[in-house]
């Protein structure tokens, strides 16, 4: 799978947006970009996923570049309940495989 | 709600013992999957269902052992051959196998040795 590259911690005030990038220079033509985020003992969380166009639903959006090297996703008022670990990941097949992801804080 | 349920959230296991973990979804997807998370470290696929009655090794299959006979269950038997299995086990679903659909996730089970 190709690899991808994020920041390991980021901090936020509530109801802030939060950017949170994505690298992966070595995506295929045909990998999704998917974006998933996990509290502490519990499952991870589908958050967003897409190809090439930009993307939006009720949790975040996804912003791709026009290389599709890099994403970003946004969380557009950050809350309390968003503070998790959030992974990016490339999808060729139907394996998912979680890197380190980012930390999300958010400061109250 | 639609959703995935593990059961149970904690489990423990003697040495030499068999356990299972059970894993249902009334999400009507047909493609189930179990996943093992160790601290610090991401995900590693165990087995996939693409279908009833059909499954295929992942990643680590080794001690492992599923079955499908229903759509909506997919229960994992951690054997007394994984020599190392306290890690925590995540099911989860998706309407098809295919890399532009979500997954969905249970709540995990953790299973530790006595």
């Amino acid at each position: 799978d190709a690899k991808t590259t994020q920041p390991n911690s980021m901090e936020s005030n509530e109801e802030e947006p939060v950017h949170l990038p994505c690298n992966h220079s070595t995506i295929s033509g045909t990998d999704y970009i998917h974006w998933y985020r996990q509290l502490p003992s519990q499952g991870p969380e589908y958050v967003i996923h897409g190809l090439t166009s930009n993307v939006n639903n009720r949790m975040a959006s996804l912003a791709i570049a026009e290389d599709r090297k890099s994403s970003t996703l946004i969380l557009h008022r950050a809350t309390l309940r968003d503070a998790a670990v959030y992974y990016c990941i490339l999808r060729s097949d139907y394996k998912l495989s979680f890197g380190a992801g980012t930390t999300v804080t958010v400061r109250a | 709600d639609g959703g995935i349920t593990q059961s149970p959230k904690y489990l423990f296991r003697k040495e030499g013992q068999n356990v299972t973990l059970s894993c249902e979804q009334n999400l009507n997807h047909d493609a189930m999957y179990w996943y093992r998370q160790d601290p610090g470290q991401g995900l590693r696929l165990i087995y996939y269902s693409q279908i009833v009655n059909d499954f295929q090794k992942g990643d680590i299959a080794e001690g492992y052992s599923v079955s499908r006979e229903k759509k909506e269950s997919f229960p994992l038997t951690v054997t007394s051959a994984q020599k190392n299995p306290t890690a925590f086990y995540l099911c989860a679903s998706s309407k098809d196998r295919g890399r532009n659909q979500p997954q969905h996730f249970g709540d995990g089970t953790r299973l530790s040795i006595l």
